[in-house]
């Protein structure tokens, strides 16, 4: 089954810069891979996802890279706002064709003023 | 589109008692529902998955008569919380996933949270 790891647990930036997200995963048939945004006290919001047979997807200042001989993804959010602190997740299919996703730990950003 | 409501948004109960938390899928029919619970600062663990007129299938270590689920409808799945202890509060979320949908491709509720006294 897959595993799927996240770092960082926490991450601070200034306003206006970028913050990367990344996360690893294990089984290399994986072929989808979405971002959550959480808010506290809400349930996750999907941002952006991105399938095996691309390395890049992009929605204006939130972009997703996916290196598949690495078995890694990463989040990229550009130009920061205060708005984008949350909780982000990523997750992978359980198993090549499964309907279950498995989630990383999570991310807590926090963009300072 | 892919609006999934959950209902009640939270909920008080004595120990002891029972427990009922709605998932609808409010704009798309939903084959195929998901519940998760989340404790405070952890990530979101499965719980069980439902199929529409089927039994539902749950994960290792959740007990299937403790937490019922039933998947009536396209639209609505419910998770009844059977003989409520405080180690059940939790943040629970229902998620979604419809006909013609991306594969995969899951809408999350707004999330219930329990307090068990």
């Amino acid at each position: 089954g897959e595993n799927v790891e996240q770092h960082p647990s926490t991450l601070s930036v200034q306003e206006g810069d970028s913050a990367v997200i990344k996360c690893t995963y294990s089984d290399s048939a994986s072929n989808y891979f979405p971002w959550y945004k959480q808010e506290l006290g809400k349930g996750p919001q999907l941002i952006i996802d991105i399938r095996s047979n691309v390395g890049e997807k992009k929605d204006q200042r939130i972009a997703v890279t996916l290196n598949k001989t690495a078995k890694h993804f990463s989040l990229h959010i550009t130009e920061t706002q205060p708005e984008d602190s949350a909780v982000y997740f990523c997750a992978a299919p359980k198993s090549l064709g499964a309907q279950k996703l498995v989630f990383g730990q999570g991310t807590r950003l926090t963009i300072n003023p | 589109g892919a609006v999934v409501s959950q209902h009640p948004s939270w909920v008080i109960c004595k120990s002891g008692t029972s427990v009922k938390i709605e998932c609808r899928s409010l704009d798309f029919q939903a084959t195929t529902m998901f519940w998760y619970r989340q404790f405070p600062k952890q990530s979101l663990m499965l719980m069980a998955t439902s199929n529409e007129g089927s039994k539902a299938t749950y994960e290792q270590g959740v007990e299937k008569d403790k937490f019922l689920i039933n998947h009536a409808s396209l639209t609505l799945s419910t998770l009844t919380v059977t003989s409520a202890h405080p180690e059940d509060s939790s943040f629970y979320i229902c998620s979604a996933r419809g006909w013609g949908g991306t594969d995969n491709e899951q809408f999350f509720g707004p999330g219930t949270r329990l307090t068990v006294l």
